[in-house]
């Protein structure tokens, strides 16, 4: 299973709106509805933002929303803070019943 | 308060095995799947294995099938993973985490542990 897609690195000025795409294929994004995004702070433990394409844990911010079109998912992050800085992981689930994770994107705050 | 507690990694010669316990208190363990996902230094996350929460069904990723095995303990409310054939590649922070649902296995995790690390190395 190869792994989805992410930006590398995005950044966007505090008060401001981002964008982060993940990209898988029909195997996965595009077969299902079982997309999930997880916030990473160095040295920390992933902490799940968004889960089934659009739905929030309890707790987070609803600042932080989710999408999917076809094959690419999305997360959108709006009204960026500085503690929102930090790596961003997007999720699948597979047609292999097993789970794949995205590259990875640096979240920069400027 | 909910906590999931990693323990058994350290240093391994290649070739050799380990045993990861996660041990779970202040949540609910049973009913729930299980996930093992690990980071290699500077690395991105990696999905390695889930079960169900009856312990019948597992799942692995290709780069572990026939070398992990994942099982639980539900009466202490405890994950294992048995690892065997150990390769540098395998060098990585281990974390346990627990499906936000009962259903669907391979599915998105809302409770996680701080990871332990495992090297592989002679």
């Amino acid at each position: 299973q190869s792994a989805l897609t992410q930006p590398a690195s995005v950044s966007g000025s505090p008060g401001h709106s981002i964008t982060i795409s993940c990209t898988g294929t029909n195997n996965d994004i595009g077969g299902y509805n079982y997309v999930s995004w997880y916030q990473q702070h160095p040295g920390k433990a992933p902490k799940l933002m968004i889960y089934d394409v659009n739905n929030r844990p309890s707790g987070v911010s609803n600042r932080f929303s989710g999408s999917k079109s076809g094959n690419t998912a999305s997360l959108t992050i709006s009204g960026l803070q500085a503690e929102d800085e930090a790596d961003y992981y997007c999720s699948s689930f597979t047609s292999s019943d097993t789970a794949v994770f995205g590259g990875g994107t640096k979240l920069t705050v400027l | 308060e909910a906590q999931l507690l990693e323990s058994g990694g350290g240093l391994v010669q290649p070739g050799g095995s380990l045993r990861l316990s996660c041990a779970a208190s202040g949540l609910t363990f049973s009913p729930y799947p299980f996930t093992w996902v690990r980071q290699a230094p500077g690395k991105g996350l990696e999905w390695v294995s889930a079960i169900s929460g009856s312990d019948t069904t597992t799942f692995y990723a290709d780069s572990v099938k026939g070398r992990f095995t994942i099982s639980r303990d539900n009466t202490k409310d405890t994950l294992f993973l048995h690892m065997n054939n150990l390769r540098a590649d395998d060098t990585a922070v281990y974390y346990c985490a627990r499906r936000i649902s009962t259903w669907l296995v391979s599915g998105a995790c809302d409770v996680w542990g701080q990871g332990t690390m495992v090297t592989v190395s002679s």
